[in-house]
């Protein structure tokens, strides 16, 4: 098993340009989630989805979409990015309930210039 | 939104020493307390689950204990080694997400 994998590692964009982060997992998992990590900031939830065709805002929502395009995928978008966007770039999955660990993807490393 | 809050942020030990941090959290509508282990360049890995008041999980050197009526969890760590250099994070587990707090940055002095 793969378990969570993210494409790209690393992106450079310019301002005003949009990028679809992707996400993966093949644990059949039910939820899965995007993260910001900043310095000093922990990580903060973007968006979640905690079942297939469904998705629901986190902490800092603003400048970003999601899909769930199916069970195994999520992807985050930044319709036009900001320096502010400027981070790293979490998806974890987990596969139900309050008690189940989540499983986190080797992360994506933006730069917004 | 739910606060979980970490202290210290930032902890220096002696390597061979042993050291703990704590987890403070809302007390109401509990439903499960994880700690995760971050290294530098790396992704959070899961250490313990723990989901009823008094329970205490242990792992090698590394052990927690949960009070959810007075909300806090304590992380400790046995006899400190290089390895154990990491971020640690605990997140407050709900019916649908978890919420991070910023986590314990610790940094072993050999």
């Amino acid at each position: 098993n793969a378990g969570v994998t993210q494409t790209p590692k690393f992106q450079v964009l310019k301002t005003g340009q949009s990028m679809t982060l992707q996400c993966a997992q093949d644990m059949n998992h039910n939820s899965m989630y995007w993260y910001r990590q900043d310095p000093g900031m922990g990580l903060r939830l973007i968006y979640y989805s905690a079942s297939e065709g469904t998705t629901d805002k986190g902490e800092v929502p603003n400048g970003y979409n999601v899909s769930r395009l199916n069970k195994r995928e999520f992807s985050l978008r930044l319709e036009s990015a900001a320096p502010s966007q400027t981070s790293v770039y979490f998806c974890a999955s987990r596969r139900d309930f309050y008690q189940e660990t989540q499983y986190f993807g080797p992360g994506t490393r933006l730069l917004v210039l | 939104i739910l606060n979980v809050e970490q202290s210290p942020q930032s902890l220096h030990v002696q390597e061979g020493d042993s050291t703990n941090f704590t987890c403070s959290f809302p007390s109401s509508n509990f439903y499960a307390l994880h700690w995760y282990r971050w290294e530098t360049a790396k992704s959070p890995e899961a250490l313990f689950v723990m989901t009823l008041n008094g329970d205490e999980k242990k792992k090698g050197r590394i052990s927690a204990t949960l009070n959810t009526k007075e909300g806090y969890s304590y992380l400790y760590i046995k006899g400190s080694q290089p390895e154990d250099s990491a971020t640690y994070l605990c997140a407050l587990g709900g019916d649908d997400k978890i919420i991070f707090g910023k986590g314990t940055r610790l940094h072993i002095l050999p």
